[in-house]
């Protein structure tokens, strides 16, 4: 079956240093990946999305590679704020009238000032 | 050993029916969560119960009654289903109702009102 395993966290840094969040996969076919992000209290986001292999996701200084050759779907930020502290999800799509979205477990990064 | 499943995948029916979702986890969880799935991919929170009881309740017609029977189980009943209603809706649950806790998520049942 599909899954996604996403990096342990919580994971904590300063203010603007370098994030990476990993992400595997295992999926049967070719799926669409996305990771999402989650603010106290609040739903999920789709925060960006790669449909098929090389594709490059980013949104708000936030980039994924999607990696078919090692299954990865890799979160990375250049410079974090203290506004990014959130639960960040990877999950992988199929589409159509078998519709599946299979979801990581979630990273928790805390961004100190 | 699926941890968090959801009953039926799919769900087709008319206008003006009552129907009902169905979670389930084992992994001895005491929070879950109901979210609705929206045509942007957003996946708003619904609603969420800890030990039983309800902790999160947020602004949804209130056609949409959920049901714990006990920690392992969170049902989520519709009333006379409108076709806005048409979704993915999505079942989770976490250790406790702390924001750090991960959230394990079922497969979603696809809603389609005709």
């Amino acid at each position: 079956g599909n899954s996604v395993t996403q990096m342990e966290g919580p994971v904590t840094l300063s203010e603007e240093a370098f994030l990476t969040i990993n992400c595997t996969y295992t999926a049967t076919g070719y799926p669409s990946l996305f990771w999402y992000v989650q603010y106290p209290g609040e739903g999920l986001q789709l925060l960006l999305k790669a449909t098929k292999a090389d594709d490059k996701g980013s949104n708000k200084g936030f980039e994924a590679t999607y990696r078919k050759e090692t299954t990865s779907f890799h979160l990375e930020k250049g410079s974090v704020q203290v506004s990014d502290s959130a639960v960040y999800f990877c999950a992988l799509e199929f589409g159509g009238s078998n519709y599946k979205l299979t979801f990581g477990k979630g990273t928790l990064l805390t961004v100190n000032p | 050993d699926t941890a968090v499943s959801q009953t039926p995948k799919y769900l087709v029916t008319q206008m003006g029916n009552d129907k009902s979702i169905k979670c389930e986890q084992n992994l001895g969880h005491d929070t879950m969560y109901w979210y609705k799935q929206d045509s942007k991919k957003f996946l708003k929170i619904m609603f969420s119960y800890n030990n039983k009881e309800l902790i999160i309740n947020e602004t949804v017609p209130n056609r949409f009654s959920p049901k714990s029977p006990d920690k392992a189980h969170l049902n989520l009943h519709i009333n006379s289903l409108e076709l806005g209603d048409s979704a993915v809706y999505f079942c989770a649950s976490s250790q406790d109702n702390r924001f750090s806790q991960p959230q394990h998520f079922g497969d979603g049942t696809r809603l389609s009102i005709l």
